[in-house]
């Protein structure tokens, strides 16, 4: 079976600091994958997108950006937080397109200080 | 573009009573639509979905959802609220690429 895990579970970071959040796959190959933020009373927004190794997709821009340095590694991260990047983090993954549903992992909370 | 717009950011029902959530979407094409739950400090769960075929889906946990194409709506409902279906519901449609596009979704309270 699939699992999907995320590190860390939680986080506190000053504002300025850098950050690096990883989720990884287990049981599929080649899997797209996603990484959503989640802010306080609002839906999920998409910010990142990979359909492949070193495949990379934003769709927001900000201060944030994602890696994909294995098949089933995914890395959301940035060179200096801001408040606003203050939220619940989550990571999907998903067999491809053609209705296939996503499967989340169980997010990172970052709280910037 | 597509969109989806979850009707009432709160939902407050009485236990055993009739649990309905409201999504409707906007697509150029012929969605696929979910429906999942978020219990605090957690991830998203899939409770079902709709690509194509019987417009009735039957879900986790006692729950449905009907697509109706001439209304744009994916409901969803379950005949009995239980404690444990207090959480936070999201719709989403796929844009068949894959990504999903989710509503703002739906906290519901489950009164004893």
């Amino acid at each position: 079976s699939q699992t999907i895990h995320q590190w860390p579970a939680t986080l506190v970071q000053p504002v300025g600091s850098p950050l690096s959040l990883e989720c990884t796959v287990e049981g599929t190959s080649n899997p797209n994958l996603y990484w959503y933020r989640q802010a306080a009373g609002r839906g999920l927004q998409l910010l990142f997108y990979s359909v492949g190794i070193g495949q990379i997709s934003s769709e927001v821009p900000q201060n944030l950006s994602a890696s994909r340095p294995q098949d089933r590694q995914f890395i959301l991260s940035s060179k200096k937080l801001l408040l606003s990047d203050s939220g619940f983090y989550l990571c999907a993954w998903t067999r491809g397109t053609g209705g296939y549903e996503q499967y989340f992992g169980p997010g990172t909370r970052l709280t910037v200080t | 573009a597509q969109s989806v717009t979850q009707l009432g950011s709160h939902v407050s029902v009485s236990e055993g009573a009739l649990v309905l959530l409201r999504c409707n979407y906007s697509s150029s094409v012929p969605p696929y639509l979910f429906w999942y739950v978020q219990y605090p400090n957690q991830g998203l769960q899939l409770l079902l979905k709709y690509t194509t075929g019987a417009t009735l889906v039957k879900g986790i946990n006692g729950f449905e959802a009907e697509f109706k194409k001439s209304e744009t709506s994916f409901h969803l409902t379950k005949p009995s609220a239980h404690m444990s279906d207090a959480a936070e519901y999201f719709c989403a449609v796929s844009d068949r690429g894959g990504k999903l596009i989710f509503g703002q979704g739906t906290e519901l309270s489950v009164k004893p």
